[in-house]
């Protein structure tokens, strides 16, 4: 149980289109999902905080018109990078909370977005 | 400071040796502790969780948690290549929800 998917797994686009990131909890309902953004050989930055049905919480420092996020269900969140550039490049990954009896995150597999 | 602390490697051991992961932290408020596993470019897979001070087993995996010195430490038995890995360790505040707080993760190497 607790299996996180994220789709796709891998993205190249060109500089100033448009991204859209999937992350879906396949056996449970997610009232909780989380996106973070790592870069090579660091550890993940929190960029935002989803609850179903409601606006999503970012942390300072990241934008909240670049990085749209939109949790329209309890299984369902995704990420729209926006007017991507270059250093939007990076690896995304999502995580998810909402295990009956469970508080953990359960990750999914990532997504590695590069932008040309 | 940070408020999670650990060393980013990267740990060379050879196939069979002990493995020894730190993390120190600063903030008291901690009260859950985990250990994600992270192949590379994968996302982080939950390995062992702990709430309470002592030692928590789970086959070759031992985490343990020293509350008093603000340390905890996972230990690897018979460490194999398919262990090599970033390992992060991960806190949650008591009243925090789910928010996680991360170490920057040491990379394991396990050599044949």
């Amino acid at each position: 149980g607790a299996v996180v998917s994220q789709h796709p797994s891998w993205v190249i686009c060109k500089s100033g289109t448009s991204v859209k990131i999937e992350c879906r909890s396949l056996d449970f309902q997610a009232t909780t999902m989380f996106w973070y953004r790592q870069f090579p050989k660091q550890s993940l930055m929190l960029m935002a905080t989803s609850n179903e049905g409601s606006k999503a919480t970012y942390e300072q420092g990241v934008e909240k018109d670049k990085f749209l996020i939109n949790h329209a269900s309890l299984t369902l969140s995704t990420l729209t990078v926006t007017s991507a550039h270059p250093e939007d490049s990076s690896f995304y990954i999502c995580s998810a909370v909402g295990t009956p009896g469970r508080n953990w995150q359960f990750f999914g597999p990532g997504t590695r977005l590069t932008v040309l | 400071q940070k408020e999670v602390e650990q060393d980013p490697g990267p740990l060379s051991v050879p196939e069979g040796a002990i493995v020894s992961l730190n993390c120190t932290y600063s903030n008291s408020a901690f009260q859950y502790f985990m250990w994600y596993r992270q192949y590379s470019r994968k996302g982080p897979e939950l390995l062992m969780y702990t709430y309470s001070s002592g030692n928590k087993e789970d086959g070759r995996f031992t985490a343990q948690v020293d509350k008093s010195s603000k340390y905890i430490s996972l230990f690897i038995r018979d460490s194999q290549p398919s262990d090599s890995a970033t390992y992060l360790c991960a806190m949650i505040e008591n009243n925090a929800g789910n928010m996680l707080t991360f170490g920057g993760g040491t990379r394991l190497m396990v050599k044949p």
